[in-house]
Parts: structure tokens; C-alpha cells; sequence
């Protein structure tokens, strides 16, 4: 059973660089990490997804150390719009990888 | 390429009453997962289903249930409805049955009250 466990809630500022990390001590070998955005009053979207190393998309890079024991969901140059829950999930196939958690609610100051 | 869609948006029921919340997948999506989300407790798993098959399932009691179509499309049913059953019932549909594997395209939910 890989658990996650995220910051409730963190703070920073418009054109900062945000760093969320997620751990899971318990990942598997066959396991991935995803991570998903949520604003209020609507489902959630997927952002990323890796397996180790690093993955970079068009919002995003997911950093994973060789261990993958915890995971850090990096989003550059923060908006006013990044305002939301992020979650991180450790999808392995079974009901875990569904699992969303509390997340971590994420507000961005001008 | 439409999204998911789920129906009704809004629902208000009376304790004991039971409810039927429909989902229709993005086309050529095979998996559905359900969802309730509430303040306290977040955004907890209900249930997959791929091929008319439940494939995973989440920590609730049995007045929870679901079935899926040949058409993908899938239901859920809350029996004998209680205060604490008030809440936002997502779905996301996939392309196949993953555990998480693969993305996941949420609907805009069913806001379920219960009085």
C-alpha cells in the first residue's frame, strides 16, 4: 500500500517557481507518480506523470530521485491561476493508484 | 472530441430516498471511475469499472454501487440516502481500466444534497 503524504497547504507569489513534494516511502517497482490540479467546484485535470529521473511537459516537471521514495511536482513562474489542489497519487494498477488524497492547497499572492 | 459528461448537475433527495447518477466516458474510453468529494474528507475513490467489470474498489459501504454498460456509460446508486452522503460525485473515464495508470478526464460532477 503506497501512501502518500503532501503539505496541507503552502503559500508563494506570481513569477515564483513552486516546488510540491509528495512522499511515498512504500512505492513499488511497478509504480508511477501522477499528479493531478483541482479548482474549486470542478474535477480534476491531470498534469504529469513519471516514473524516475525527471519529466518535463508544457506546465510543468516532475523531479524523481533515484530512491523514488518522494517526488517533487515543480510548476515555474506561478499565476495568480495556478490557485488550486494539487494532488500526487503512486498509481500501481489497483485501487491505490486511485486514491487522491487531501492534496495540497496551493495559493498564489500577486 | 466532447468530455465527460454526468447528469443531473444538481440533485436534492430526502434521507432514505435513493439516487441514480449517470456518466457518459469521452468516446472510445473504456474505464470509469467514481468519486465523491466533500470538504471533510476530500476527494475519495468509489469504484472502477471497465468492460461492464468492476476492477477496483474503494472503502465504502455497500449502499454505494455501480454498474457499467456495453456502451461504457456507467451508473452509480446510493441506496437508504444519508446527511453524510451530500456531496460532489465526480467521474472520469480513461482509456482503459489502469488503477491510475492512465489519465484520467474528469466531468463536472453531480451535486448531490440530501435533507
Amino acid at each position: 500500500l503506497a501512501k502518500t503524504t503532501q503539505p496541507i497547504s503552502m503559500d508563494s507569489y506570481e513569477g515564483q517557481e513552486v516546488n510540491i513534494t509528495c512522499s511515498h516511502n512504500n512505492i513499488a517497482t511497478n509504480d508511477y507518480i501522477t499528479w493531478y490540479q483541482q479548482f474549486p467546484s470542478q474535477g480534476p485535470r491531470f498534469i504529469i506523470q513519471g516514473y524516475k529521473t525527471k519529466v518535463t511537459n508544457e506546465v510543468a516537471s516532475l523531479f524523481i530521485p533515484a530512491d523514488r521514495k518522494s517526488s517533487t511536482l515543480s510548476l515555474p513562474r506561478v499565476s495568480l491561476s495556478d490557485t488550486a489542489v494539487y494532488y500526487c497519487l503512486v498509481s500501481g494498477g489497483g485501487a491505490d493508484g486511485l486514491t487522491f488524497g487531501k492534496g495540497t492547497h496551493l495559493i498564489i499572492q500577486p | 472530441k466532447a468530455g465527460v459528461t454526468q447528469t443531473p448537475r444538481y440533485l436534492i433527495k430526502t434521507r432514505g430516498q435513493q439516487v441514480t447518477l449517470s456518466c457518459s466516458p469521452i468516446s472510445g474510453h473504456r474505464s470509469v471511475s467514481w468519486y465523491q468529494q466533500t470538504p471533510g474528507q476530500g476527494l475519495q475513490f468509489l469504484f472502477e469499472y471497465f468492460s461492464e467489470t468492476q476492477r477496483n474498489k474503494g472503502n465504502f459501504p455497500g449502499r454505494f454501487s455501480g454498474r457499467q454498460f456495453s456502451n461504457s456509460r456507467s451508473e452509480m446508486n446510493v441506496s437508504t440516502l444519508e446527511l453524510g452522503d451530500s456531496a460532489l460525485y465526480l467521474c472520469a473515464s480513461s482509456l482503459e481500466a489502469s488503477g491510475g495508470y492512465n489519465e484520467q478526464f474528469f466531468g463536472p460532477g453531480t451535486r448531490l444534497t440530501v435533507l
